[in-house]
């Protein structure tokens, strides 16, 4: 059973930094894309950055370039995103979900998200 | 950038036909993507390259894409239906996952 577990949420100031990880199994994670979509409160679903299988190509979002750094660690199974420069409009619920296989394929499995506040 | 235009709510009776589109210019030329949301939960992938359906999903789930709109259309609606349902490409253009901006789907 494919499981995806978000973890390192929370409340943060503005300006601050927060690392997310995501915890994959069930699968053969060094084979299939993986990305973070964002929800706002009471919004649509938002991209925010996708990695290839090897972690050799990273996408992201224009409202996150240069401030969030998508990664990978296929040694332990896990997907990460470095947030620098936190706004208070990055305030979401942020999803980890896998791709059908690459980064240009759907994804069809997400966990169940986790909560980032920013505010002072 | 790409951008997908939706109704921003659909209402349907019980027992009827839903159709939900999905507007991008020549949107009929990259391979469309549904995915329904229930409150609460993450996201649900229900039609895949304009009209595949993933294990598990109803075949009351069907799509098609063509010219400038794809369709999602759900038949014999019923209550557990209601949610919210997302359309979703990726821009070759800009390298980016573009999603809809999301129709809220009510069961009358």
């Amino acid at each position: 059973e494919v499981q995806l577990w978000e973890s390192g949420g929370g409340l943060v100031q503005p300006g601050g930094s927060l690392r997310l990880s995501c915890a994959a199994s069930g699968f053969t994670f060094n084979t299939f894309a993986m990305n973070w979509v964002r929800q706002s409160p009471g919004k649509g679903l938002e991209w925010v950055s996708g990695i290839s299988a090897s972690g050799g190509a990273t996408y992201s979002a224009d409202s996150v370039k240069g401030r969030f750094t998508i990664s990978r660690d296929n040694s332990k199974n896990t997907l990460f995103l470095q947030m620098n420069s936190l706004r208070a409009e990055d305030t979401a619920v942020y999803y980890c979900a896998k791709h059908r296989a690459a980064v240009t394929y759907p994804s069809d499995y997400w966990g169940q998200g986790i909560l980032v506040t920013v505010s002072s | 950038s790409y951008v997908l235009t939706q109704p921003p709510s659909v209402s349907v009776a019980p027992g009827k036909t839903a159709t939900i589109t999905c507007g991008g210019n020549n949107i009929g030329s990259k391979s469309v993507h549904w995915y329904q949301q229930k409150p609460g939960q993450a996201p649900l992938l229900v039609i895949f390259d304009d009209s595949d359906r993933p294990s598990g999903i109803p075949e009351r789930f069907s799509g098609s894409n063509a010219g400038n709109t794809a369709t999602l259309t759900i038949s014999r609606v019923e209550a557990g239906d209601e949610a919210d349902f997302y359309c979703q490409v990726w821009d070759t253009t800009s390298d980016h996952c573009v999603f809809g901006g999301g129709t809220k789907l009510t069961v009358l």
